[in-house]
Formats: structure tokens, sequence, C-alpha cells
């Protein structure tokens, strides 16, 4: 069964360093989000992505964050200037196959454990 | 905007008995979908079950099922014959059928299962 893949699954940055976090979405997926857990707290909306834009962004989603597609299988979320509150478990999922159902579900991958020292 | 509400932060029960998990939302929209997602130690989110807002009949996967009320925005999980593997943290969770499909999650009950 497809599966959508994240890489790496832990990592660990110091503040103020930039990381990116890398993503394969199930193919032929169109939309694409990110989400973030931090930890003991509920899992909050970062970000969608569709046809190579931002298509919805939460208000955690500033200025040091940004999503890319550089190809055609991942998709990648870098945080400029890493803070402490950034330390986080963050998921990517996608969904919608071309001309699928309107309800098509999101699948989640497995996470990327950020910790920021 | 929409919020989703669990109320039970722990629950247990004893393994191969039946337990249900509360969940209440909020939304002024008509329609909508519901779901309830599992996520283990390793903190990988799985989805259990999905209801559509506009389908009065309750899902049902397995040992799974919702107890769906649209009128009173409840949407309950029911897990039937408890196994060791169902220890987890269980999200509701809710997302538009509109232009919106970001999914809102609730803060989680995390269910221990007694042996």
């Amino acid at each position: 069964e497809p599966e959508v893949t994240q890489t790496p699954s832990h990592q660990v940055t110091q503040m103020g360093q930039e990381v990116i976090l890398r993503c394969v979405p199930i193919s032929n997926h169109l939309y694409f989000y990110w989400y973030r857990q931090i930890l003991g707290q509920k899992v909050e909306f970062l970000v969608s992505f569709y046809n190579n834009e931002i298509s919805e962004k939460s208000e955690i989603f500033d200025d040091q964050f940004s999503v890319e597609r550089p190809d055609g299988s991942n998709f990648t979320l870098k945080i400029r200037s890493t803070k402490l509150e950034d330390s986080a478990m963050y998921f990517c999922a996608s969904n919608r196959l071309p001309g699928g159902p309107r309800e098509e579900t999101q699948y989640f991958g497995p996470g990327t454990r950020l910790l920021v020292l | 905007a929409q919020t989703v509400t669990q109320s039970q932060p722990e629950m247990s029960v004893q393994e191969a008995e039946t337990v249900t998990l509360s969940c209440t939302y909020d939304t002024s929209e008509s329609d909508y979908y519901l779901f309830w997602y599992k996520q283990p130690p390793s903190r990988q989110m799985i989805l259990v079950i999905r209801q559509e807002a506009y389908k009065q009949q309750n899902a049902t996967e397995n040992r799974f099922s919702v107890n769906f009320q649209k009128a009173a925005k409840s949407f309950s999980l029911k897990i039937s014959d408890s196994q060791l593997g169902d220890a987890a943290m269980y999200f509701c969770a809710y997302r538009s059928a509109g232009g919106d499909d970001k999914i809102i999650f609730g803060k989680g009950t995390r269910l221990h299962i007694l042996p």
C-alpha cells in the first residue's frame, strides 16, 4: 500500500540554524500539507500546498517557514532560523488523487521529531 | 471557526471489553467530514475511521464504530473487544467539505488497555 514517507525521523539542531524537513507524498496525490505537534499538545495545521503554491497557511506559518516542491516527488518544509519553541513533531500529509472524490482522506507520514537546543 | 473538543484526557479499559471515546465539535457548516486518528507510541498518525456528515448511517470499521449525532454535534468512537494493540492516543478531527480542507484536531484521549 502506498504511504507518505518523511526524512529524517529525528533531527537535533542548534537555535538559529536552518533545517529542512523532507517528505515524499503518495504518488499521484495533488495536495500536500504540513502539521506540527508540540509534545503533549494537539496536532496543528501549518500549511497546505497545491499546484506549486501555498493554498492556505495558519498563523504559526510565519516568515521563517517556507515550503517547496523542488521536483516531482519531494515536498519540503524549511525553517530558516530555528527557535526553541519550534521543537515538535512535524507531520507531512497528502491527499486527492486526480479526479478523486472531494472527501479523499489525508494520509499522514510517520513524522520528523525536531529538537532545537 | 470550527473547534473539536475531547473532554476525556485519559481512559482505561479491560482487554476484550468495550470502550467509548467522546468528541464534540462546533461548526456552522452543514457539510463536513469527521475522523478518528490513532497515534501509537511511535507517534505516527493512523486513520481509524471516517464519517461524512451528509450520511446518516454511522461508519464502522471492524471493531471500530462511531455514534454520529449531527444535531448534537457529537462524534463518539466505540472500540469493541479491546486489544492491547489499541493502546494509543486517539484524536478526533474535523474537516470542512468546502474549499478549506485543513484538518482540525482535538486534544486527544490517551487510551490504556488493562490486561
